[in-house]
């Protein structure tokens, strides 16, 4: 399987921390995103880092990603009891792999008034 | 953006029945998706919808069991044939355009009895 793996499997925290959640994959990408998941509802597309990019930013949100290691991280910052939600990281693969989504395997967020 | 759309929004159906699941794009999209989210688990890719031809499934997916239908740039349907308990999952569907970002659908949950 392609799948990645995201850690930790499970986070619970207070209003106003920041939350991290890590992914790694195993596989060369063109591009990595990260989704988050209401209550096994659709998912909502929250940012797109691409292969030569290191740092990206979107509101409250931080993604990096180092390709050498395979691995991507998402910040929440001064979370909200609204950010409680499963979050995924999904890559897409080099060019003319198609844009097919391989997902890792989620990270449940509790944000906690 | 897109807006997609899926119907029915869950079913609950009797083993051995099949169900055809609908997805509207609200505009014309390059590439549709269908993934399974099994109860608790990430989401796998069952196949690429492809407009006007026979869809190219994932390993561990057939037609016989997913038919899949492309008639246009805004809608595809994913039949689950001849079900089982096992196939109690959540089916979504996603669209892109090309900019790399993939749009889901609400999702359909189904239960298979």
């Amino acid at each position: 399987s392609q799948q990645g793996e995201e850690d930790p499997q499970a986070l619970s925290i207070q209003e106003g921390e920041n939350a991290t959640m890590n992914c790694s994959y195993k596989t060369s990408i063109n591009n990595l995103q990260w989704y988050r998941q209401n209550s096994g509802r659709g998912l909502v597309h929250l940012i797109l880092i691409r292969s030569n990019e290191r740092e990206k930013h979107s509101g409250r949100l931080r993604v990096t990603l180092d390709t050498s290691k395979k691995s991507s991280s998402l910040l929440i910052t001064a979370s909200r009891a609204a950010d409680t939600a499963s979050y995924f990281c999904a890559t897409v693969p080099p060019t003319g792999g198609g844009n097919k989504l391989t997902f890792g395997t989620g990270t449940q967020l509790k944000v906690e008034l | 953006s897109a807006v997609i759309s899926q119907k029915p929004s869950r079913d609950i159906c009797q083993r051995g029945t099949s169900l055809t699941i609908q997805c509207q794009v609200d505009s014309q999209v390059t590439m549709m998706f269908w993934y399974r989210q099994q109860p608790g688990q990430s989401l796998t890719l069952i196949a690429t919808a492809n407009q006007g031809s026979e869809a190219t499934y994932e390993s561990g997916f057939v037609i016989d069991k997913f038919p899949i239908s492309r008639p246009n740039l805004t809608f595809s349907t994913l039949t689950v044939s001849n079900m089982s308990p096992e196939d109690s999952s959540i089916y979504l569907c996603s669209a892109t355009s090309g900019t790399r970002d993939q749009y889901f659908g609400p999702g359909t949950r189904l239960l298979v009895l």
